[in-house]
């Protein structure tokens, strides 16, 4: 049962476009949405994170919508630059065992800038 | 401040042999995870410890093992390896502070089991 969906596996933007990541949930429970990237040989590095209770956040570059009625979240990077190229991880956080968060994490998008 | 260490980065197993994976964090972080990565897949949590002396099952718990005897260290124990072990192993750490935050990853340890 895949609760974070990320459906496009690549995408390709010119350098200085926009580059729109997008993910989809099924558990209306989930309380907060943060997005990871990963270069090859690494581990994903936190990038940017929504609470359930906003519509949006901003952190330079980058900026997170979040559309609860339609369970739907999506990652704008403008301007993108190559350094950007890397698979980028949706996850979500869940009450586990009643105690603490937990992750569950999306499969990846893998997200290649051109020069 | 080295953040999340992962010790080995690369191992090569025989089926039904036994290792253990290294994991030590230097923030004093409470909370520490043990993923796994497929190929074309997202992670998926193995174990996961909320204190020293403290742990639990995450989603795919079946063939490893975990201990939590220090608050830095958060060893993962393969007993009795099988092909579908083979994966790309994340260590992670979050403190206290709200999840918004997100958790910090070691850079993984690409085991096959052969």
């Amino acid at each position: 049962d895949q609760q974070v969906k990320q459906n496009s596996p690549s995408l390709s933007v010119q350098e200085g476009r926009i580059s729109i990541l997008n993910c989809d949930y099924t558990n209306s429970m989930f309380d907060y949405f943060l997005w990871y990237k990963k270069y090859p040989a690494e581990g994903p590095t936190f990038l940017i994170s929504i609470s359930s209770i906003k519509d949006k956040n901003e952190d330079g570059r980058f900026t997170v919508f979040l559309n609860k009625s339609a369970k739907h979240l999506s990652l704008h990077i403008v301007p993108s630059q190559p350094g950007d190229s890397a698979v980028y991880f949706c996850a979500a956080s869940a009450k586990y065992g009643g105690a603490t968060n937990k992750l569950i994490f999306g499969t990846g998008t893998l997200l290649a800038v051109q020069p | 401040n080295a953040g999340v260490t992962q010790t080995p980065k690369f191992r090569i197993l025989k089926i039904g042999q036994s290792m253990t994976l290294q994991c030590a964090q230097d923030m004093n972080h409470n909370y520490m995870y043990w993923y796994r990565q497929d190929p074309g897949m997202g992670l998926k949590l193995i174990y996961y410890s909320v204190g020293a002396g403290i742990t639990d099952k995450g989603e795919v718990p079946n063939g490893y093992n975990v201990s939590r005897s220090t608050t830095e260290d958060f060893p993962l124990r393969l007993e009795l390896a099988a092909p579908s072990q083979t994966s790309v192993y994340f260590c992670a750490s979050r403190g206290g502070q709200e999840i918004f935050y997100g958790y910090t990853f070691g850079s993984g340890t690409r085991l096959t089991v052969v």
